[in-house]
C-alpha cells in the first residue's frame, strides 16, 4: 500500500499562472518531506524540503505549505513558467527512517 | 564529480535472458538506492546499500531480482531471468545520509529503460 499519495496523474496550467501540486501521506511517523523535478530521460533531482516543524518553506518561485492534522502537503509555483513542464515528485521520510517514500508523480505542462 | 552514472541507458531484451544494470555512486556517498519507475506505481524503492551492505531488500519484487555492491563506486541490478513485466526505468540514487536536512537528498542518475519483450 502507498503510503504516499499523488491523485492527479497530471496538471496543464497557463504560462504566468499558479501551478497547485498535491501530496497526501498516510504514516504519521513522517516528519519530513520533499519535492523532485524529473524531465524526460532524466533522473529526478531535488526540488525544495520542508520538515515538520514548519507548516511553510519558500525557495523563490516555489513554496511548498505542509498541513500534519490533514497529512497533506502542496507545493506552488507562481508565477509558472513553460521551463517548469516536468514530472514532480514528493517524498516523504522520518528520523527513524533510512529511506523516503515517493508518490506516483504528477506531469505538470506549462503553456506559453 | 560527474554525478551518478548508470549503464547502459537503454536495454532491450527478450523474456528469459539475463539483464544486468549498472551504477557507480557519487563519490564519498555511503548510501546508494535502486529505484524503479513505472506508470502504475511510480517511483518504487527496491533495496539501498550502506557502506557497500544491503539493509532493505522489502522492495525487491521477487528472487529474479538480485543486487550487489561489491565496493563503495560500484553496484548491479540483475534480473534473471527477465519477463516483460520488469519493463520500466531503473534508477540508481546515491546520498550522503538518508537521514534528514539540507544535505540530505538523493542525488539520481538518469536511469536506465528496460523494455523485456
Amino acid at each position: 500500500d502507498q503510503q504516499v499519495k499523488q491523485n492527479s496523474p497530471s496538471l496543464s496550467v497557463q504560462e504566468g499562472r499558479i501551478s497547485i501540486l498535491n501530496c497526501d501521506y498516510t504514516n504519521s511517523m513522517f516528519d519530513y518531506f520533499l519535492w523532485y523535478k524529473k524531465y524526460p530521460a532524466e533522473g529526478p533531482t531535488f526540488l525544495i524540503s520542508i520538515s515538520s516543524i514548519k507548516d511553510k518553506n519558500e525557495d523563490g518561485r516555489f513554496t511548498v505549505f505542509l498541513n500534519k492534522s490533514a497529512k497533506h502537503l502542496s507545493l506552488h509555483i507562481v508565477p509558472s513558467q513553460p521551463g517548469d513542464s516536468a514530472v514532480y515528485f514528493c517524498a516523504a521520510s522520518a528520523k527513524n527512517f533510512n529511506k523516503f517514500y515517493f508518490g506516483s508523480g504528477t506531469k505538470l505542462n506549462v503553456k506559453p | 564529480d560527474a554525478g551518478v552514472i548508470q549503464s547502459p541507458r537503454h536495454e532491450v531484451t527478450e523474456m528469459g535472458q539475463e539483464v544486468t544494470l549498472r551504477c557507480k555512486p557519487i563519490s564519498g556517498h555511503d548510501y546508494l538506492f535502486w529505484y524503479r519507475q513505472t506508470m502504475m506505481r511510480g517511483l518504487e524503492l527496491l533495496i539501498y546499500f550502506n557502506n557497500n551492505v544491503p539493509i532493505d531488500d522489502s522492495g525487491m519484487p521477487e528472487d529474479r531480482f538480485s543486487a550487489k555492491m561489491p565496493n563503495a563506486s560500484f553496484s548491479t541490478l540483475k534480473i534473471q531471468p527477465s519477463e516483460p513485466r520488469d519493463s520500466a526505468v531503473y534508477f540508481c540514487a546515491s546520498s550522503p545520509s538518508p537521514g534528514q536536512g539540507a544535505s540530505d537528498t538523493q542525488y539520481f542518475g538518469p536511469g536506465t529503460r528496460l523494455t523485456v519483450l
